[in-house]
């Protein structure tokens, strides 16, 4: 079946500790994104990537990092540098460039990242 | 510049009585527009999109939308809510320009009362 997963479903950190959340999907899409959702609130675009080996920074990709050094594969970086990371986390993936505008977006089922 | 106003944050409706979620958007282009439902710790889920086809979409489980131009909305609706679509709502507007810009709204809490 084609999607998107992400891994872990939970993930538990301690202050100061990098955590890398994991997504991957198998849709052949070019474009893949992060996001973060906090409580109650909307979903903000963290990074995206249009293309492999070249990613953007979203309105809020301060205190993460990405890589993008596979299509299938976009994991995302939690640094001791962002200072309020637990929230929940979705990646997701939209189709070919150039219709990505036309194109909706599949989300992955969400990792929750706690900070002890 | 793009934006999208969800004008209600929560919606509470009875089983079986219709359902009504606004959404008001804001474009320099034509946009293509979406909502999506998000169950409790669950990632989203397309309901219905529009890309500049028919005014009017039908999407999944019942729900349906009308793009209107000249009111800039796109309200969904389904004409009976059921228990299992209490969940979370969001209308996404998208252009294409250099990238993918994609705006969420806030999204609108459906609550549905037995």
């Amino acid at each position: 079946d084609g999607g998107i997963t992400q891994s872990p479903k939970y993930l538990f950190r301690k202050e100061g500790q990098n955590v890398t959340l994991s997504c991957e999907q198998n849709l052949n899409h070019d474009a893949m994104y992060w996001y973060r959702q906090d409580p109650g609130q909307g979903l903000r675009l963290i990074y995206y990537s249009q293309i492999v080996n070249d990613f953007q920074k979203g309105d809020i990709a301060e205190g993460y990092s990405v890589s993008r050094e596979k299509k299938e594969s976009f994991p995302l970086t939690v640094t001791s540098a962002q200072k309020n990371p637990t929230a929940f986390y979705l990646c997701a993936s939209s189709g070919e460039l150039g219709t990505s505008g036309k194109s909706e977006q599949f989300f992955g089922p969400g990792t929750r990242l706690t900070v002890l | 510049a793009q934006s999208v106003t969800q004008l209600d944050s929560h919606v509470s409706v009875s089983e079986g009585t219709p359902v009504l979620l606004r959404c008001n958007y804001s474009s320099s282009y034509s946009p293509s527009l979406f909502w999506y439902v998000q169950h409790p710790n669950k990632g989203l889920q397309l309901l219905l999109k529009y890309t500049s086809a028919a005014t009017l979409v039908k999407g999944i489980n019942g729900f349906e939308a009308e793009f209107k131009k000249s009111e800039t909305s796109f309200h969904l609706t389904k004409p009976s809510a059921h228990m299992s679509d209490a969940a979370e709502y969001f209308c996404v507007v998208s252009v294409w320009t250099s990238y993918d810009k994609v705006i969420f709204g806030p999204g609108t809490s459906l609550s549905v009362i037995p």
